[in-house]
């Protein structure tokens, strides 16, 4: 069964500074998926980013971009030029590549930008 | 229009009720789930559906039964609502073929008192 492990439950980061969030998982699957989901205190799960496993680049998605390693299965997010908004909790999700579609979730971190 | 929507977003209830939420989703995705998120914000698969056959059925008691009329509509139907059911409910659908990444609804929170 995969696992995925956020070992950092909360962070904390001043407005316009950088912070890199951590997520490792373990599975024994070749081809999969990953992906971070930011939940903000509306509740709404919003996905953030993702990346396919097969894909050496790692994704960038305007302020937020992933250091995936897949030798160390670690998928750790980064979120520059931090903003006020982006205070929420962020998860890590793992998505296998064969036709058993659910996600397996991280613990999240709680994550609060600072003014 | 909301992509994926369910109803009710506030439920709250007493011990033993029997309660029902309801999900629908207008991005013509394949795959629908639901996922409980406990008071530690954990959030687990509870049951999936593909084209309106069950594929997921994880560690969940008999008394929560998903019924899948067609490929649009999840439903949550919750029997003998006990204490320990109080959490968030999230739907969510996504499209197989794809990424496979999952669109959530808002939630529904569930109180049982």
């Amino acid at each position: 069964a995969q696992t995925v492990t956020q070992s950092q439950p909360e962070m904390s980061v001043q407005e316009a500074e950088t912070v890199t969030l951590s997520c490792t998982y373990d599975t024994s699957e070749s081809n999969y998926y990953l992906f971070w989901y930011k939940q903000p205190p509306s509740r709404q799960m919003i996905l953030v980013i993702r990346q396919e496993a097969y894909k050496q680049q790692n994704a960038t998605e305007n302020r937020f971009s992933v250091n995936f390693q897949k030798a160390a299965k670690s998928f750790s997010l980064k979120i520059s030029d931090s903003q006020l908004g982006d205070t929420a909790m962020y998860f890590c999700a793992f998505r296998g590549g064969g036709s058993n579609y659910k996600l397996t979730f991280g613990k999240g971190t709680l994550l609060t930008v600072n003014p | 229009d909301t992509a994926v929507s369910q109803t009710p977003k506030y439920l709250v209830t007493q011990m033993g009720n029997d309660k029902s939420i309801k999900c629908e989703q207008n991005l013509g995705h394949d795959t629908m789930y639901w996922y409980k998120q406990d008071s530690k914000k954990f959030l687990k698969i509870m049951f999936s559906y593909n084209n309106k056959e069950l594929i997921i059925n994880e560690t969940v008691p008999n008394r929560f039964s998903p019924k899948s009329p067609d490929k649009a509509h999840l439903n949550l139907h919750i029997n003998s609502l006990e204490l320990g059911d109080s959490a968030v409910y999230f739907c969510a659908s996504s499209q197989a073929a794809l990424w496979g990444e999952a669109f959530f609804g808002q939630g529904t929170r569930l109180t049982v008192v």
